[in-house]
């Protein structure tokens, strides 16, 4: 069983729809990220968070610590947020490090 | 600001033959810095991470290697590829120590061995 599970794999929407992602993961984490990785293959971090929630523009991403569970919100979804969404937890790997520990990615799809 | 570089951005060579990709920072000293590889259908995975110079991690065995001959310049290395080497090479780096810092990727190289 992978440490990191997302869902759905894939998701098509029509423009204008609230979109979730799903992250659940098994192992103890200090801090959980939302990337996103558009087709060229950059990958630009949206959200880092330890607890809580954080918001960013139409963006929100929730964590409940207790229930190993995260989700990305995507409201008013518009085309230009077509992309691979990843989820990584950070995990202590010994000593003074750390390491990322990574979903296999959503593929959204909005269309006009 | 600080601003990751990573080169070539694609390559496409033979099985057996070198590889040689690299990546700098700029704008920060004493980076962690970190070697993922995306291959087809897969998530990320790390192969290799550094503290500093000449301190490297390996996470998972393989025919690939790391060096960081210099504060901010990391490089992955082979001396024979396989087909199964084939993926999305990305280069990431945090500021050294703490849990929760956060994590900035290059733009990536694609290799695809032949």
């Amino acid at each position: 069983k992978n440490e990191v599970e997302q869902s759905p794999q894939n998701l098509t929407a029509q423009e204008g729809e609230f979109i979730t992602i799903n992250c659940s993961y098994s192992v103890g984490i200090s801090a959980l990220h939302w990337l996103q990785q558009h087709p060229g293959g950059g990958i630009v971090s949206l959200f880092m968070l330890s607890s809580g929630k954080k918001k960013h523009g139409r963006l929100i991403a929730t964590i409940n610590i207790q229930e190993k569970h995260s989700s990305l919100h995507i409201t008013a979804s518009h085309p230009r947020d077509s992309a691979v969404y990843i989820c990584a937890v950070r995990s202590w790997s010994g000593g003074s490090n750390y390491k990322l520990t990574f979903g296999k990615g959503t593929l959204l799809t909005v269309n006009p | 600001s600080q601003t990751i570089h990573q080169w070539p951005a694609t390559l496409v060579q033979p099985v057996g033959s070198p590889l040689s990709l690299e990546c700098t920072v700029e704008g920060t000293s004493n980076p962690n810095l970190y070697w993922y590889r995306q291959a087809a259908g897969r998530g990320l995975q790390l192969l290799f991470y550094s503290i500093g110079i000449d301190q490297i991690s390996s996470e998972v065995p393989q025919n690939l290697s790391a060096s960081r001959p210099q504060d901010r310049q990391f490089i992955l290395s082979s001396k024979k590829l396989l087909l199964s080497d084939s993926g999305f090479y990305l280069c990431a780096w945090t500021t050294s120590g703490g849990p929760s810092y956060e994590q900035y990727f290059g733009p990536g190289t694609r290799l695809t061995v032949t």
